[in-house]
């Protein structure tokens, strides 16, 4: 199984409270990505990185910040946490090859 | 816990040929994601299956989602160089409930060849 995982798994905030998950990934792949997973719907990109210090939005990005300071850390930040940001997270990696691996999920519930 | 198993591993394809993706699930599933994924670009979401028999298209590539909801298949007609990437399947392994989590099958690589 390819080195990635995500943290926390699970997390309770109340709304306007800010909050960060982490991403770590031990394959020193290229790409990293922030999804989110809702009922009913396919995965949506947030944010995508292609490099230390380089990234860019996708298609869900509004209220969201990312970071990535080392190769084998992708940050998402939720700036100020709303109800309709209560999701699964799924994090991402994929080098040279385009395949993808991915995190086992974050639960994020926003009250 | 649930599995999704796809085949084949890879697939090399003439172009303008028809090709087949199977995705078989160990447990009933609630609902069949198709997503491609190709370089630099992240996943691209193809089509969800939710219903016993539903069969969805989306320009030359067609889901169905079987009678019994164990099985899906991609079906890709006449090929074109577009078509080459990674397809993985992904499945909802309960109803959104506490214990929800989104499972995957280990991808198909599609290579057409010109």
């Amino acid at each position: 199984d390819a080195g990635i995982t995500q943290s926390p798994r699970h997390k309770v905030t109340e709304t306007g409270t800010p909050v960060t998950l982490r991403c770590h990934q031990t394959e020193n792949h290229r790409y990293m990505y922030w999804y989110r997973q809702d009922p009913g719907h396919g995965l949506r990109l947030i944010h995508y990185s292609y490099g230390v210090k380089d990234t860019d939005k996708g298609e869900v990005s509004d209220g969201y910040s990312v970071s990535r300071s080392k190769t084998e850390d992708f940050l998402l930040t939720l700036e100020s946490a709303t109800s309709s940001q209560t999701s699964v997270y799924f994090c991402a990696i994929s080098d040279q090859t385009a395949e993808a691996f991915f995190g086992q999920g974050t639960r994020l519930t926003v009250v | 816990s649930q599995e999704l198993e796809q085949s084949p591993q890879s697939l090399i394809v003439q172009e303008g040929k028809n090709l087949t993706i199977n995705c078989t699930s160990s447990k009933t599933l609630y609902g069949l994601y198709w997503y491609k994924q190709k370089y630099g670009e992240g996943l691209i979401f193809l089509m969800m299956l939710q219903k016993g028999g539903e069969e969805k298209s989306h320009e030359k590539i067609t889901a169905k989602l079987d009678e019994k909801k164990q099985q899906s298949s991609l079906h890709i007609t006449a090929s074109q160089p577009s078509h080459a990437g990674i397809y993985l399947c992904g499945a909802d392994s309960t109803f959104m409930d506490s214990n929800y989590q989104l499972i995957w099958g280990a991808g198909t690589k599609l290579i057409i060849k010109p």
